[in-house]
């Protein structure tokens, strides 16, 4: 059963970058779609973007600018930077599975459980 | 960009009701691309619906979705204890691809 662990700092300042991994065990990164989404305090759910294994990305329109993913077959990771980070970014940052079939239908699952990002100096 | 609204903001129900939740899409949606989640406080959504309307493993059968277009529902049938959660609905669009959800709707003890 793949399951999926964020990891990275819990505090962030302002006007700086933020750096999130997602390390997936129980299966091969391979061959699938990953993502990050996150969750202000209190608030509904953000997709950020996801990235496939050959690399290939889409991102949300509202943060691709300061959003870069990447991944790494062998250590089994994808990871998340986010720049320019403001207040506005807080939240817990989550990484999923998107799970994605050729006739369209698609879905995240499963999910890591989640790690709160602060920014603040 | 489709907008995703569900309704109703908060749903306060006894345990044994039926819940009834919508989601409905600014623009039409395909059916294949709404999925539905169930988030408990602390932690991370679970899928419970994909396609619109087939259960994810695991998911019991009193949860239930239908719709097509730009309106979808959940139902549950009976509420039990664990279902008193947010559920939050969830669309793809393939061009461009975005994926986007809707603000949650909340389902509390009355």
């Amino acid at each position: 059963q793949v399951q999926l662990q964020e990891s990275g700092p819990g505090l962030v300042k302002p006007s700086e970058t933020l750096s999130l991994t997602c390390t997936v065990s129980g299966g091969s990164i391979s061959s699938y779609y990953w993502s990050w989404i996150r969750q202000p305090a209190g608030k509904g759910l953000e997709w950020i973007g996801r990235i496939y294994t050959s690399g290939s990305t889409n991102y949300n329109p509202s943060l691709k600018s300061r959003v870069t993913m990447s991944v790494d077959t062998s250590k089994n990771q994808f990871s998340l930077k986010l720049s320019s980070v403001t207040a506005a970014d807080t939240a817990v940052y989550y990484c999923a599975s998107w799970v994605w079939l050729l006739s369209g239908v698609g879905w995240f699952d499963p999910w890591g459980q989640g790690t709160l990002v602060t920014v603040s100096s | 960009e489709i907008v995703l609204t569900q309704s109703p903001g908060t749903l306060s129900l006894s345990p044994g009701e039926r819940a009834t939740l919508s989601c409905r899409a600014s623009q039409s949606v395909s059916s294949s691309y709404l999925a539905w989640y169930q988030q408990k406080p602390g932690q991370a959504p679970r899928l419970l619906i994909y396609g619109a309307s087939s259960r994810a493993t695991g998911i019991p059968d009193r949860f239930s979705g239908s719709g097509s277009g730009t309106d979808f529902t959940l139902t549950i049938s009976r509420l039990e204890p664990e279902d008193f959660a947010v559920y939050y609905c969830q669309q793809y669009g393939s061009s461009p691809p975005i994926i986007t959800f809707g603000p949650g709707t909340k389902v509390d003890i009355k």
